[in-house]
């Protein structure tokens, strides 16, 4: 399976604080997705990063992927309230896209 | 910007009968997924379809499950004699190009069945 795990599974911060959040996965990939899932609502695309790039970075994202390590990380510099959610690495083919477990971030105002 | 809409928001329905998850995928895109997520827990793949018939399916997608894409813009789920374990949120996902192009997930369907 290229199923993701994330870790931590849970992560509580202070507002203006960093986030990192890492991804493990098992089998290579073409590319890798990142969604955030704000408590029982919708999946929200974050960012792609596809197996030929290293970094990727989108507003107050930073995505990096290590294809040798089959690794990736999430981080959210600055972290604000709002970005209290849980967060899922995604991998997969056209034909089927599998999350992780997910994590929790929960950002302390 | 374009979004994948999902309707209803919220389906009740009582236990054995049948229901239609109903999705409008994102204009010219040309995969579509159907996943579910049980309260509390993972994402779960169901389907995806592309080029008219299924591309994929989990081992949860059984003979229970059945989708369809009637006019070239809807894209439905239908779940036969709905089970009290049926009870969950389904979103539904649409893609572009081959490749590498991301998903785009609507707001989900929250379906109780009592």
């Amino acid at each position: 399976s290229q199923q993701g795990e994330e870790d931590p599974q849970a992560l509580s911060i202070q507002e203006g604080e960093n986030a990192t959040m890492n991804c493990s996965y098992k089998t290579s990939i073409n590319n890798l997705q990142w969604y955030r899932q704000n408590s029982g609502r919708g999946l929200v695309h974050l960012i792609l990063i596809r197996s030929n790039e290293r970094e990727k970075h989108s507003g107050r994202l930073r995505v990096t992927l290590d294809t040798s390590k089959k690794s990736s990380s999430l981080l959210i510099t600055a972290s604000r309230a709002a970005d209290t959610a849980s967060y899922f690495c995604v991998t997969g083919a056209n034909s089927k896209l599998t999350f992780g477990k997910g994590i929790t971030l929960s950002v302390r105002p | 910007e374009p979004e994948v809409t999902q309707t209803p928001s919220h389906q009740v329905t009582q236990m054995g009968q049948e229901v239609i998850l109903r999705c409008v995928p994102i204009s010219n895109h040309l995969y579509f997924y159907w996943y579910r997520q049980i309260l509390g827990q993972k994402v779960e793949f169901l389907v995806s379809f592309y080029n008219n018939e299924i591309s994929e399916k989990s081992e949860i997608f059984d003979d229970q499950f059945s989708v369809e894409r009637p006019d070239g813009s809807n894209f439905t789920l239908k779940i036969r004699s709905t089970k009290l374990e049926d009870s969950a949120m389904y979103f539904c996902a649409s893609r572009g190009l081959k490749g590498y192009t991301e998903a785009f997930f609507g707001q989900g369907t929250r379906l109780t069945v009592v």
